[in-house]
């Protein structure tokens, strides 16, 4: 079974400084690891995603993730945080395998921007 | 390219009443996954249907179903509503490119009294 952690359900942060939220997954198999964004009455939108193409990922809105496959992680890094970064933000991982689609998600990290 | 449409957005209903949700998946999306957001238990996959089929279901109770028309559309169905079935429904359509991404909607948020 697959499962993804979390560290810290509220990251704050002041406007300008470096955001990191950290991820663990646990999988069988070789992931899919994805990093969505939600805003407050809105669905989860895709910030950007792994498919084993390349260990470093780049995303929108200035957002990146590296893979580390010997630390299991997908931490979520921006050098510069902006306070329309303040979102919920949710990893999550899925199987490369055929047999249908799931996303397991963590618990999402709560980012809070101080100006 | 239209995203994907839930409808309705908000809904209220009362406990032992049936409730229907529906998703129009992007054109072309063949895949539509149906998850359920609540502040206890967070994001939870339900199902996923695929050309009709169930593909896959998550561990909720037969009270949740769902079903898949042949144009992509999918609902979903709760019966005799709990309270705790209060929560944010999340569909998903996703493409067959093989990468797994999947679009979301905005969602329905279902209350019940």
């Amino acid at each position: 079974a697959q499962s993804v952690t979390q560290l810290g359900s509220h990251v704050s942060v002041s406007e300008g400084a470096l955001v990191l939220l950290r991820c663990n997954y646990s999988s069988s198999v070789p992931p899919y690891l994805f990093w969505y964004v939600q805003y407050p009455n809105q669905g989860l939108q895709l910030l950007l995603k792994y498919t084993s193409a390349a260990t470093l990922v780049k995303g929108i809105n200035g957002f990146e993730a590296e893979f580390k496959k010997s630390e299991t992680s997908f931490h979520l890094t921006k050098p510069s945080a902006h306070m329309s970064d303040a979102a919920e933000y949710f990893c999550a991982v899925s199987d490369m395998g055929d047999a249908g689609n799931m996303l397991t998600f963590g618990g999402g990290t709560r980012l809070m921007v101080k100006p | 390219k239209a995203g994907v449409t839930q409808t309705p957005r908000y809904l209220i209903k009362t406990r032992g009443q049936q409730v229907t949700l529906s998703c129009s998946p992007i054109s072309g999306h063949r895949s539509v996954s149906w998850y359920q957001q609540t502040p206890g238990q967070g994001l939870q996959f339900l199902f996923e249907y695929f050309s009709e089929t169930q593909r896959n279901k998550g561990n909720f109770p037969g009270r949740f179903s769902g079903r898949q028309f042949s144009n992509s559309r999918s609902e979903m169905n709760v019966s005799t509503l709990e309270l705790g079935d209060s929560a944010l429904y999340l569909c998903a359509s996703m493409s067959t490119s093989g990468d797994n991404e999947q679009f979301f909607g905005p969602g329905t948020r279902l209350t019940v009294l």
